[in-house]
């Protein structure tokens, strides 16, 4: 069974600039998280879908979106990006409902020059 | 929103010497999870231990869990050099799991 994949692995972007990753999580399962992570701020929610629905959301500007297709493949978008949105975006996957295992990506490391 | 503290921030220790991670949280939980994260890469989970239960046991992992302390330990024995990581506990409630900044284990060879 394939795990889960981000795309792409490594960027660069310009101040101003939007950026869009990918995550297709492990066949079966529904929901998609997605967090990000900075040395000083550590592991911190974006938000989560389940079944193309949005069913949590962290404390995030409105500039961060995302969404989840029919196949449960997840897309998350960044619009007007700042210097401070330089940071490992993890993707983590999960078969459903309730508070189980997440399986993680390798992550999409975003840089913002 | 719920959220671990892990403590120590860092560690080191010799290869073979036992070491012991801390997580505090500060609601009740459904269950607590612990993942390792090496440098740069995603998270990989440990181990659940549920909200019922008080030790829970993976090869050289041990996990407690008092919930009346709202707390936890990861101990890992007879360390080696792959155990080298950050170590991060995820307190789990209302279907959202959180994770605070982790514990960085450093086995020295």
């Amino acid at each position: 069974k394939a795990g889960v994949t981000q795309t792409p692995r490594y960027l660069i972007k310009t101040r101003g600039q939007q950026v869009t990753l990918s995550c297709s999580p492990i066949s079966g399962h529904r929901s998609v998280s997605w967090y990000q992570q900075t040395p000083g701020q550590g592991l911190q929610f974006l938000f989560e879908y389940f079944s193309e629905t949005q069913r949590n959301k962290g404390n995030f500007p409105g500039r961060f979106s995302g969404r989840q297709f029919s196949n449960s493949r997840s897309e998350r978008k960044v619009s007007t990006l700042e210097l401070g949105d330089s940071a490992l975006y993890l993707c983590a996957s999960k078969t459903g409902e309730g508070t189980g295992e997440l399986f993680f990506g390798e992550g999409s490391r975003l840089t913002v020059l | 929103s719920q959220q671990g503290e892990e403590d120590p921030q860092a560690l080191s220790i010799q290869e073979g010497e036992n070491a012991t991670m801390n997580c505090s949280y500060k609601t009740s939980i459904n269950n607590l999870q612990w993942y390792r994260q090496n440098s740069g890469r995603g998270l990989v989970h440990l181990i659940l231990i549920r909200s019922n239960e008080r030790e829970k046991h993976s090869g050289r992992l041990r996990v407690t869990l008092d919930t009346s302390k709202k707390s936890s330990s990861l101990l890992i024995t007879a360390s080696r050099a792959a155990d080298t990581a950050s170590y991060f506990c995820a307190p789990t409630s209302n279907e959202k799991l959180t994770f605070g900044t982790g514990t960085r284990l450093t086995i020295i060879p």
